[in-house]
């Protein structure tokens, strides 16, 4: 079966605009999870949706929102883009989530440059 | 304070040696998850192993295993005669259900030299 697909893979843009993020889920999982990885900060946590309702979120200013669709499909909105957002934001796709006890499988990401 | 901490950046081993890769959390929630994950040089994060904070049986896949203990709060991977396909960056990470959160370690950089 398909994968987990993330689009657009790259993007670059400028301070000040907003940007939005696709991940498609493996077909039949209803938990998506985003996450943004940096040089400097690391791996961190954006958040979770489960069947269009957010579960988890991380620690990250307002201008960070997602939501979830239908077809679980999910979206990642940042506005007012910084300098400090570029950054590979990677989503996971599983059946039952992060407590769950299924496994999660990721896309191949979306590397944001922001100039 | 809740964290985790996988002390060792960077280790280089010879292929078929084992390695373990160290992971030291901190929570004083009683309900959490232990995470590993795989991020080999093509970039793409790959799911290893879950473990709630009520199991602390170890567990072992193929050459893999996981050593869990409360007692010191670490959640330590072993991977035994390894193989230079295993070089990669290792990340542990703590999620707090309580607190709806996840927290990940800085990661350890394995290099698998043949």
């Amino acid at each position: 079966k398909a994968g987990v697909t993330q689009t657009p893979r790259y993007l670059i843009k400028t301070r000040g605009q907003q940007v939005t993020l696709s991940c498609s889920p493996i077909s039949g999982h209803r938990s998506v999870s985003w996450y943004q990885q940096t040089p400097g900060q690391g791996l961190q946590f954006l958040f979770e949706y489960f069947s269009e309702t957010q579960r988890n979120k991380g620690n990250f200013p307002g201008r960070f929102s997602g939501r979830q669709f239908s077809n679980s499909r999910s979206e990642m909105n940042v506005s007012t883009l910084e300098l400090g957002d570029s950054a590979l934001y990677l989503c996971a796709s599983s059946l039952q989530g992060l407590a769950g006890t299924d496994t999660q499988y990721f896309g191949p990401g979306t590397r944001l440059t922001v100039l | 304070a809740q964290k985790v901490t996988q002390a060792q950046t960077e280790i280089s081993v010879v292929e078929k040696e084992d390695v373990t890769l160290d992971c030291v959390y901190e929570t004083r929630d009683t309900t959490y998850y232990l995470f590993w994950y795989k991020q080999p040089p093509s970039g793409e994060l790959v799911f290893l192993i879950r473990r709630n904070s009520f199991d602390e049986q170890n567990e072992i896949s193929g050459r893999y295993s996981w050593n869990f203990q409360k007692s010191t709060s670490s959640f330590n991977f072993t991977i035994t005669a390894s193989q230079v396909v295993d070089s990669a960056v290792y990340f542990c990470a703590l999620y707090l259900v309580g607190d709806d959160k996840i927290i990940f370690g800085k990661g350890t950089r394995l290099h698998i030299l043949p």
